[in-house]
Order: structure tokens, then C-alpha cells, then sequence
């Protein structure tokens, strides 16, 4: 089983539209999550990190759910510019502070 | 501008060569990591260094080099004994190596063997 698992996608959504991501992961100990957001060719950005209590940023929201292992994104209103990869990184301890990344979600947003 | 830079961005190599990726940051970071990105996964951790004069293997270490010489350098050197190393190559940095830190990415380079 993988470390961290995401639907690859693509997922191809209309403008306006709502759509949501879940990521899985392994560690019940992992500590900290993030996800980033990566365009075609370029490096990963932070979109958002992830609070226990769950998180907005305008019109992402992301929530964890420890007990079930997984952390999702809600985009809505999804624009042309969402269409990117996203993806879920889990901060690994239990004696290392490894950063392990999910292979991505890819988002086509469609006029 | 506070970032990371690398260079150079796109890079061939003959096989049997080695080269060398340059990676510089001027956040104050004491964490700075390499990954690779191949097309369809993840980031693979190649090298990890937690403060300067220090660094430690990562998952795919086999084949690569580094130093940490300076606080904000962490060059890596793919050597001739990666088998595989067409990829794009991405030069990390954290504020520290304790848990919970945004880890910021450099543009990253395109490695090419030719």
C-alpha cells in the first residue's frame, strides 16, 4: 500500500462548478498535511495546509479526518485557472520528518 | 526577491557524465532536500540535509551526491552511476527540519540524457 494515495483523475469539471479530492494515507502517526497545487512543467505551490478542525481559504476548504485516515479539497466555483494537479503531502514522524507526496490529482476545468 | 533558484533549468547530458544542479536559498532555511518527479508520480526524496554540514540518503539516493557546505547551497551531482536520470529535479527548503513546516519548491531543472 502506498504511503499516500490520491485519485489521479483527470477530473473534468465545468466552470462554476464543485468538485472534491480525497487522499489517503497510511502512517497513523503522520502529523502534519498540506496540499500544493502544481501547474503543467512547473514546481509544486502551497494551496493550503490542513487544521484538525478543518480549513477555508476563499473557495478551497480542506478538511482532515484522522480517524478514517484521509484528508480532502473542496474547490467551488471552479474557474478556468483551477485546472492544475493537486497534491496531497503528508508529513511523516515516528523518528523522521519525512515530507511524502501523493502522485496528484489532475483538474481540468472546462469553459 | 526571497526564494530559492536553481539552475540551470534545462540541462543534457551525454551518458557516462556527470553533472551538477545548483540549488541556492536566501529564506534562512536550515532544511533543503532534493526530489525527483518523473512523469505519473510523485516526488521521490533523493537527498535531505537538516542543517549545514550535514545531510543523509533519502529514498533514491543511488547514483547521486551532495554537499552542504554553506547554509544556503545544496548542490546535487547525478553521477554516471544513475542509470535513469532523465527527470525533472526539484530543490527544496524548510524553515527547520521539525515537523509541520511548509516546504517551498525552487523552479526546478530538467535533466536530459542524450
Amino acid at each position: 500500500r502506498k504511503e499516500v494515495e490520491q485519485d489521479p483523475g483527470p477530473f473534468n469539471v465545468p466552470e462554476g462548478a464543485t468538485v472534491a479530492f480525497n487522499c489517503t494515507y497510511s502512517n497513523s502517526a503522520s502529523q502534519s498535511f498540506f496540499w500544493y497545487r502544481q501547474d503543467c512543467r512547473k514546481e509544486p505551490k502551497l494551496l493550503m495546509s490542513v487544521y484538525s478542525s478543518g480549513n477555508e481559504d476563499g473557495r478551497f476548504t480542506a478538511q482532515l479526518n484522522r480517524a478514517s485516515q484521509y484528508i480532502s479539497l473542496l474547490i467551488r466555483d471552479s474557474k478556468l485557472s483551477d485546472s492544475a494537479t493537486y497534491l496531497c503531502v503528508v508529513n511523516k514522524v515516528a523518528g523522521t520528518y519525512k515530507y511524502i507526496f501523493g502522485t496528484g490529482t489532475r483538474l481540468k476545468v472546462l469553459a | 526577491d526571497g526564494g530559492i533558484t536553481q539552475s540551470p533549468k534545462y540541462l543534457f547530458r551525454k551518458e557516462g557524465q556527470n553533472v551538477t544542479l545548483s540549488c541556492e536559498q536566501n529564506l534562512n532555511h536550515d532544511a533543503m532536500y532534493w526530489y525527483r518527479q518523473d512523469p505519473g508520480q510523485g516526488l521521490r526524496l533523493i537527498y535531505y540535509s537538516q542543517i549545514v554540514n550535514d545531510f543523509q540518503k533519502g529514498d533514491i539516493a543511488e547514483g547521486y551526491s551532495v554537499s552542504r557546505e554553506k547554509k544556503e547551497s545544496f548542490p546535487l551531482t547525478v553521477t554516471s552511476a544513475q542509470k535513469n536520470p532523465t527527470a525533472f529535479y526539484l530543490c527544496a527548503s524548510s524553515i527547520s527540519w521539525t515537523g509541520g513546516n511548509t516546504i517551498y519548491f525552487g523552479e526546478g531543472s530538467w535533466l536530459t540524457v542524450v
